[in-house]
């Protein structure tokens, strides 16, 4: 039983929507949520690691925000282009150790 | 950049076998991990190391143990492999944190058991 939870396991967007998914962890013990995209072929990524209970963070199209009392972390893809075709794994922290949620695999459709 | 090696993209082993599998970095991390990734789960921890000799079972370390004679080297060992060890391997490094720092990881290596 994964206790970070990621939905939807997989979606298709058209190239230039934007799409958001989620991610669900623990609230208790909290030390840092990570973001990774691993494309196909290649190694995980990371994207961003947040700390603190109101943090967004950007890169590029993507952001991130982060709700630590309630346990949730959205990820935003704005824009999307065939290049953001990946999974994208979160992970919470609660020592030096991470677990990781199953992934969100967006494909993005020309 | 960081780098993180691993030594075979792709592995085939029979069950019973000893297998070896390597990891090198190359930007003095003192944390490294060993994951497994299997369809509609997430990366799970089998062992880390925070130091050089140093080593802490993670979430499924049965049937694998680990060394780290060398602070850029972390080698994972299949002891006897079995069928239900076939997987994609990750390795990943990261500076010393309380998980706030990101870690890197090398390509994987998939390796079947037959």
């Amino acid at each position: 039983i994964l206790n970070v939870e990621q939905s939807p396991q997989s979606l298709h967007v058209q190239e230039g929507d934007s799409t958001n998914f989620t991610c669900s962890f623990p609230s208790s013990n909290f030390y840092a949520l990570h973001w990774y995209r691993w494309e196909t072929a290649k190694s995980p990524e990371a994207l961003f690691v947040m700390t603190l209970n109101g943090d967004e963070k950007k890169k590029g199209r993507i952001s991130a925000t982060l709700n630590t009392k309630e346990g949730y972390s959205y990820l935003y893809i704005k824009g999307s282009q065939p290049e953001d075709s990946a999974t994208y794994l979160c992970a919470h922290s609660n020592d030096y150790k991470l677990s990781f949620g199953a992934g969100t695999t967006v494909t993005v459709r020309a | 950049d960081v780098k993180v090696t691993q030594s075979s993209r792709y592995l085939v082993k029979r069950t019973g076998e000893k297998v070896f599998l390597e990891c090198v970095q190359d930007m003095d991390h003192e944390n490294m991990f060993w994951y497994r990734q299997d369809p509609g789960l997430g990366l799970r921890l089998i062992y880390f190391s925070y130091d050089v000799k140093m080593k802490e079972k993670g979430d499924i370390p049965e049937g694998y143990s680990v060394s780290r004679e060398k602070k850029e080297r972390f080698s994972l060992i299949l002891e006897s492999a079995s069928t239900n060890q076939t997987s994609m391997y990750l390795c990943a490094s990261s500076s010393p944190s309380l998980g706030n720092q990101p870690q890197h990881f090398g390509d994987g290596t998939r390796l079947s058991i037959l």
